[in-house]
C-alpha cells in the first residue's frame, strides 16, 4: 500500500497560473519535505516541515510556497508558474530530523507548463 | 556548504560484469543513502549507511560507507537489465537541526545484454 500518495501524477499548467500539488502521508512522519528534480538532474530540496514549522531552503524562490494543515497533508504552492518550473516534484517523509533514518518519497508529480 | 560527487555519471556494462559506483562528500557526516530512480519515476530507498564500516547487500547490490575517507560505494556484482536505472546518493547536511539530504548527480546505469 501506498504510503505517500501525491496528487495529481501529471499536472499541466498555464504560464502564470496558480497551481497547486498535494502529498498525504499514513506514516503519521513528523517531517515532510518538498523536493524539485529537473530532468537529469538530482533532486533538489525546497522546503520541509517538521510538525508546524516551516523551513524554507535560501534559494528557494518565493514564487514557491507550502502549507500544511495538518499531520498527513501537506501542499506545494506554485503562485507564478513559469516555465522554468517545469520539473518533476517530489514529497518525502522522514520520522523525526534527529532520528532520521530514511525518508520515503511518494511517486511524484509531473508539471508541464504551457 | 556539503557538495556530494558521484562517479561515473553514466555507466554502461554488459551483464555479468562487476563494477563500482563511487560517492564522495566534502563535510563530515555518518548518514548516507542511495536511492534508484527509474526513468519518469520517483526515488526508491535502497540503502540507509549510519556508521563508519557499514556494509549492506541487497541481491546483486552491496552499499559501504567509510566516513573517515568521506566516501561510500555501491557495487554491482554480475548485473543484469533489470539494474538499469538511476543511482543515487545522497548524504544528510550535519547540522543538529536537520535531516535535510544533500543529492549526488546520479549515476544512469545502462546494463546491456
Amino acid at each position: 500500500d501506498a504510503m505517500v500518495i501525491q496528487n495529481p501524477r501529471y499536472q499541466v499548467t498555464q504560464f502564470g497560473k496558480p497551481v497547486t500539488l498535494s502529498c498525504s502521508q499514513t506514516l503519521n512522519h513528523n517531517v515532510m519535505y518538498w523536493y524539485q528534480q529537473k530532468s537529469s538532474q538530482a533532486p533538489k530540496l525546497l522546503f520541509h516541515y517538521y510538525d508546524k514549522d516551516f523551513n524554507n531552503e535560501a534559494d528557494t524562490p518565493d514564487n514557491f510556497q507550502s502549507r500544511r494543515p495538518n499531520t498527513s497533508f501537506c501542499f506545494l504552492d506554485i503562485r507564478s508558474p513559469g516555465l522554468g518550473d517545469a520539473a518533476m516534484y517530489l514529497c518525502a517523509t522522514s520520522r523525526d530530523l534527529l532520528g532520521k533514518v530514511e525518508a520515503f518519497f511518494g511517486q511524484g508529480t509531473r508539471l508541464t507548463v504551457v | 556548504e556539503l557538495k556530494v560527487e558521484q562517479n561515473p555519471l553514466f555507466l554502461s556494462m554488459q551483464e555479468g560484469k562487476n563494477y563500482t559506483i563511487y560517492c564522495n562528500y566534502s563535510t563530515t557526516s555518518d548518514r548516507l543513502y542511495w536511492y534508484r530512480q527509474d526513468p519518469g519515476k520517483s526515488l526508491e530507498s535502497l540503502f540507509v549507511l549510519l556508521s563508519n564500516g557499514a556494509v549492506k547487500q541487497e541481491g546483486r547490490l552491496m552499499a559501504s560507507l567509510d566516513t573517515k575517507a568521506r566516501l561510500s560505494t555501491l557495487h554491482i556484482t554480475a548485473a543484469v537489465h533489470d539494474l538499469s536505472a538511476t543511482y543515487f546518493c545522497a548524504v544528510d547536511i550535519p547540522d543538529t537541526n536537520a535531516g535535510k539530504s544533500t543529492f549526488g548527480d546520479g549515476t544512469t546505469l545502462t546494463v546491456k545484454p
